[in-house]
């Protein structure tokens, strides 16, 4: 069965602490995997997507890795406005637009 | 570009009544996405729809149905509510390189 999984569920982290947030997957095949920022009460804002093993990308503070079982999301000397739940997704192959969700990090940065 | 918009935003239903959800698509998108999110679950899938065909479904009961028009928004029904189905309902559209752009979201409560 496809599944994915986010650790640690909750973060609290002093401002300018690094960190990393985890996503294991275990799927029949894997056509990216991406991470989302969500807000309370809003929608999931787009961040990045992975295609293969070895491939990363940064965004400002952020920066998203992929091996063949996990992504890292590193979040560099964190300010309080990257407080917000990440969420990590995968899609499949053969299954259209499908995605699966892992649970999702909470982050709190802390001033 | 104008994003992915949702009507209405929030509802507030009783048991057994039904209910419609709007879903506008970003402009040249063809497939939209429905998901259903709730403390206990999490992001779940619901159905994709592309060029007006229903492409996959998730694992919800036959009261979550949906569709789509010819130019692209989509809706979705939930008929016979229960107590379990208040949730934030989450639209996407599919843009290049698979991504998923999501809307604000209609927060429904059934009382």
């Amino acid at each position: 069965e496809d599944q994915v999984t986010q650790s640690p569920e909750a973060l609290r982290l002093q401002e300018g602490e690094s960190s990393s947030l985890n996503c294991s997957y275990t799927v029949s095949g894997l056509r990216g995997l991406f991470w989302y920022r969500q807000d309370p009460g809003k929608g999931p804002e787009f961040l990045f997507t992975l295609y293969s093993a070895g491939e990363e990308k940064e965004k400002e503070r952020l920066k998203a890795t992929l091996t063949k079982k996990e992504s890292f999301l590193h979040i560099t000397a964190p300010k309080p406005e990257d407080s917000a739940t990440y969420l990590c997704a995968v899609h499949i192959s053969g299954g259209y637009n499908k995605l699966i969700f892992g649970a999702g990090t909470r982050l709190a940065v802390h001033p | 570009k104008a994003g992915v918009t949702q009507t209405p935003r929030y509802l507030i239903k009783t048991r057994g009544q039904q209910v419609t959800l709007s879903c506008s698509p970003i402009s040249g998108h063809r497939s939209v996405s429905w998901y259903q999110q709730t403390p206990g679950q999490g992001l779940q899938f619901l159905f994709e729809y592309f060029s007006e065909t229903q492409r996959n479904k998730g694992n919800f009961p036959g009261r979550f149905s949906g569709r789509q028009f010819s130019n692209s928004r989509s809706e979705m029904n939930v008929s016979t509510l229960e107590l379990g189905d208040s949730a934030l309902y989450l639209c996407a559209s599919t843009g290049a390189e698979d991504t998923q752009y999501f809307g604000p979201g209609t927060r429904l409560t059934v009382l």
